[in-house]
């Protein structure tokens, strides 16, 4: 069956480091992978979507890369913040919207 | 940006009764909603999807009859838990993809969390 992975353990960083959290999956090809932040008791926000073709996407100090030969996403934040402190949710979609999320990574950025 | 809402955000009942949650798409038109639920510290597990005009289509392992899907206009889809039990404690999350943009791309609602007792 179809599986993601992505670190169990919290993420610990001082504050701007680069943070990159990880996120593996088996059994699935998927047509895209979407990360979203989740903070407690919140539904989560979409923050990056990269395509099945596609390597590395940006967007500000957010960077992730794919690959589908691996079968792995990184997720990096640049100069982190204290706000950006959350739980970080890596997603894996297919054509008709249906999202597979993984067990997600809480990040503690320290000041 | 795209908007989508939950109504309630939080609500508590008796075991045996039926709670109505509500999803809609504020600024948006969506012929599709999808239904998560979360429990603590765990990942969002689809439960369905909801198709305006026409039946849900379930995951895996999901009641259909004890979970009840209407997705009655394009702004509007509703979960009906029948019956709560004690088990059916958890925060249930709808999602939307606007049609405008990259269907693709997905606006979460806030999260409605049940508590059965």
């Amino acid at each position: 069956s179809q599986k993601i992975e992505q670190n169990s353990e919290a993420l610990n960083i001082q504050e701007g480091k680069t943070a990159t959290l990880t996120c593996n999956y088996t059994n699935y090809s998927p047509a895209y992978l979407q990360w979203y932040r989740q903070d407690p008791g919140r539904g989560p926000v979409f923050l990056l979507l990269i395509r099945e073709n596609e390597k590395e996407k940006r967007k500000e100090r957010l960077k992730v890369t794919f690959d589908t030969t691996l079968k792995q996403s990184l997720f990096h934040i640049t100069a982190s913040q204290p706000a950006d402190s959350a739980t970080y949710l890596c997603a894996l979609g297919d054509q008709g919207g249906k999202l597979i999320f993984g067990q997600g990574t809480e990040l503690s950025v320290k000041p | 940006g795209a908007v989508v809402s939950q109504h309630p955000s939080w609500v508590i009942c008796k075991s045996g009764t039926s709670v109505k949650i509500e999803c809609r798409s504020l600024d948006f038109q969506a012929t599709t909603m999808f239904w998560y639920r979360q429990f603590p510290k765990q990942s969002l597990m689809l439960m369905a999807t909801s198709n305006e005009g026409s039946k849900a289509t379930y995951e895996q392992g999901v009641e259909k009859d004890k979970f009840l899907i209407n997705h009655a206009s394009l702004t509007l889809s509703t979960l009906t838990v029948t019956s709560a039990h004690p088990e059916d404690s958890s925060f249930y999350i709808c999602s939307a993809p606007p049609g405008t943009r990259d269907f693709y791309e997905q606006y979460f609602g806030p999260g409605t969390r049940l508590t059965v007792t």
